[in-house]
């Protein structure tokens, strides 16, 4: 199946500083990524949605400020959490899909930790 | 508020038997629902998935049933290997939009 790939799979930050995560698909073009974000024992839940070339949109109660996304190419879109907290520590996991037939692939996830 | 429900966080399968994944949604509008499986370190691998016009699909051996009326499905997987142990996650979507709403998970361990 197709391969995205996501970069960094665990990352530490200090509290106040910005973290970038990288989501690829390698070897098909993603008009479309979504971001979700997991908290221990719950499910995994949709942030926001990017489509190439155009800005995100988010899901109700998710600040588009503190979570900056990026979907410059066809194969890249990146998460920039600004100012991370320690409250923002959570599981990150980004997905693509070609297009609106068919099924999303996922990245691996990045854990994100705030100390 | 849950609208995709897996009761059971943990199930536990004897090799070659069937397992039985439960999910429950409470949304009318889901007209599209998904199963995933993920192992640890690894993003869910879509698995199946069926439409809301149909009661049933199948796959080799995994079979996703859809009771409309009762906002439940299931995913049965027969004969149930160990390499099927993994975190199996029902996700449903409505109207054709792209928004997925994620189950919490269901544990599955085959033991040989």
């Amino acid at each position: 199946g197709a391969v995205v790939s996501q970069h960094p799979s665990r990352v530490i930050c200090k509290s106040g500083t910005s973290v970038k995560i990288e989501c690829r698909s390698l070897d098909f073009q993603a008009t479309t990524m979504f971001w979700y974000r997991q908290f221990p024992k719950q499910s995994l839940m949709l942030m926001a949605t990017s489509n190439e070339g155009s800005k995100a949109t988010y899901e109700q109660g998710v600040e588009k400020d503190k979570f900056l996304i990026n979907h410059a190419s066809l194969t890249l879109s990146t998460l920039t959490v600004t100012s991370a907290h320690p409250e923002d520590s959570s599981f990150y996991i980004c997905s693509a899909r070609i297009d609106r037939n068919t099924e999303a692939f996922f990245g691996q996830g990045t854990r994100l930790t705030v100390v | 508020d849950q609208q995709v429900k897996q009761n059971s966080p943990s199930l536990s399968v004897q090799e070659g038997r069937i397992s039985i994944l439960n999910c429950d949604y409470t949304n009318s509008m889901f007209d599209y629902f998904l199963w995933y499986k993920k192992y640890p370190a690894e993003g869910p691998t879509f698995l199946i998935s069926i439409s809301s016009i149909k009661d049933k699909n199948e796959d080799g051996r995994f079979t996703v049933f859809l009771n409309k009326s009762a906002k439940h499905l299931s995913l049965h997987i027969v004969p149930s290997q160990p390499g099927d142990s993994a975190v199996y996650f029902c996700a449903a979507k409505a109207g054709g939009g792209n928004k997925l709403t994620f189950g919490t998970g269901t544990q599955l361990k085959v033991e040989l």
